[in-house]
């Protein structure tokens, strides 16, 4: 059974900071990864996916890299900025299946 | 906004009563998916369907969900004998056979509370 785990659980860094958002994963046998990004109360909307066969994906200030082959992933953000703050949560499909197992997310406050 | 529509946004019920959620995805051609999601959590998979057949369910869906989605347009979740385990963000989901990349994408989602 696919597990997935986001560290830290929460996170409160000053605007500008570079930070790293981590999600792990226990079968490897994976064909993507997402990430997303969830406001309070509100749906997902997805930031990134990266294929299998691919290392890394950047869209703006985001950067995801994929080691499949040790179950990781990151979520880097340059310069953060207050409107940054949300939920992120990666996910990953079931194996051989296209429901998307979620990670717990890690909660981002930045403060301005 | 993904495209993806989820009616009504928010809904009150006491226990025992029946709720009805619908999703209008982007569109007819596509896969559908429902999620559930409980505060502090990540959305957990309950099932979901391939035009208008229903390809999966998880152990999540007991006797008391039902889902269907006819004509493969759009789709309904329903929750008879709702319990106050049952109170949560129950999210719709698409994505594209062949589409750009296989991103999901989410509605805005239904927030139910059960009383």
């Amino acid at each position: 059974k696919q597990e997935v785990t986001q560290i830290p659980a929460a996170l409160s860094v000053p605007e500008g900071e570079n930070l790293v958002l981590n999600c792990s994963f226990t079968d490897s046998a994976i064909y993507n990864l997402q990430w997303f990004r969830q406001d309070p109360g509100k749906g997902l909307t997805s930031l990134l996916l990266i294929q299998s066969s691919q290392r890394e994906q950047t869209s703006g200030r985001l950067n995801a890299s994929l080691d499949k082959s040790s179950g990781r992933s990151t979520l880097y953000i340059a310069a953060s900025q207050p409107g940054d703050s949300a939920t992120y949560l990666c996910a990953v499909p079931y194996t051989g299946r296209r429901a998307l197992t979620f990670g717990s997310g890690t909660r981002l406050q930045v403060q301005p | 906004d993904t495209g993806v529509s989820q009616d009504p946004r928010h809904k009150i019920t006491k226990r025992g009563q029946n709720v009805t959620f619908r999703c209008d995805p982007i569109s007819e051609h596509n896969r559908l998916y429902w999620y559930r999601q409980t505060l502090g959590q990540g959305p957990e998979f309950l099932t979901y369907f391939q035009n208008e057949a229903q390809l999966e369910k998880s152990r999540l869906l007991s006797d008391r969900f039902s889902a269907e989605r006819p004509k493969g347009s759009f789709s309904t979740l329903e929750i008879q004998r709702t319990e106050q385990g049952d109170s949560a963000m129950y999210l719709c989901a698409n994505d594209f056979i062949a589409g750009p990349q296989e991103t999901q994408y989410f509605g805005p989602g239904t927030r139910l509370l059960v009383l």
